[in-house]
């Protein structure tokens, strides 16, 4: 089977840095991905690695480290609008691009 | 820009009735999900279509089942609805080929079954 896990809930204030990790636990690994999702909208994706090393994209980077089986999202100068559930997201060794989500983080971003 | 339209924000439905949800992409996607997501657990897979007429089962597919007739359409039906089916549905669509294929979601569904 497939599990992921990522703290549930992480708060910090505008301009701070805040990282928020994922373990996972898969048959088979082709890549991890992340998702933003507000009150009541739909998950939007935000990134995707399938290699070790840090992906950057403007003010957010994600990390992956295929040996530790863990990766972690970085949002830099936080903004209020920061404020999401972020869902680290798992393709396994089966296809059709099928994704496996975690729990889900809850980021509270306070002035 | 991508597209994925769930044909209801809100429905509410009584104990044992059969119950539609519909999602339609613009796309021209390959592949289409339905998903239900309860706090605390997540994005949890129901049902997954690769093809017209093609499906797979998720990760939860009891109670449910789907049609995709066509391509920009994917359907998720509730046999006899039951309380515990009270749920966010999110359909979500993705082209086929290549690892990274983003998941376009639409804006879900909130059922409530009384």
């Amino acid at each position: 089977g497939q599990s992921l896990e990522q703290p549930s809930e992480v708060t910090a204030v505008e301009g701070a840095i805040v990282q928020i990790n994922c373990t996972y636990q898969t048959s088979g690994f082709y890549g991890l991905s992340w998702y933003q999702q507000h009150d009541g909208g739909a998950p939007t994706f935000l990134s995707y690695n399938a290699l070790d090393g840090l992906e950057e994209t403007g003010r957010f980077s994600s990390f992956l480290s295929r040996s530790d089986s863990y990766g972690y999202l970085l949002l830099q100068e936080l903004q209020m609008k920061d404020s999401a559930s972020y869902f680290c997201a798992v393709r396994g060794n089966t296809g059709f691009q099928k994704l496996v989500f975690g729990t889900g983080t809850r980021l509270l971003v306070s002035p | 820009d991508v597209k994925v339209t769930q044909s209801s924000r809100y429905l509410v439905k009584r104990t044992g009735e059969k119950v539609f949800l519909e999602c339609v992409q613009d796309m021209d996607h390959e592949n289409m999900f339905w998903y239900r997501q309860d706090p605390g657990l997540g994005l949890r897979l129901i049902y997954f279509s690769y093809d017209v007429k093609m499906k797979e089962k998720g990760d939860i597919p009891e109670g449910y089942s789907v049609s995709r007739e066509k391509k920009e359409r994917f359907s998720l039906i509730l046999e006899s609805a039951s309380t515990n089916q009270t749920s966010m549905y999110l359909c979500a669509s993705t082209a086929a080929g290549g690892h990274n294929q983003p998941q376009h979601f639409g804006d879900g569904t909130r059922l409530s079954i009384l």
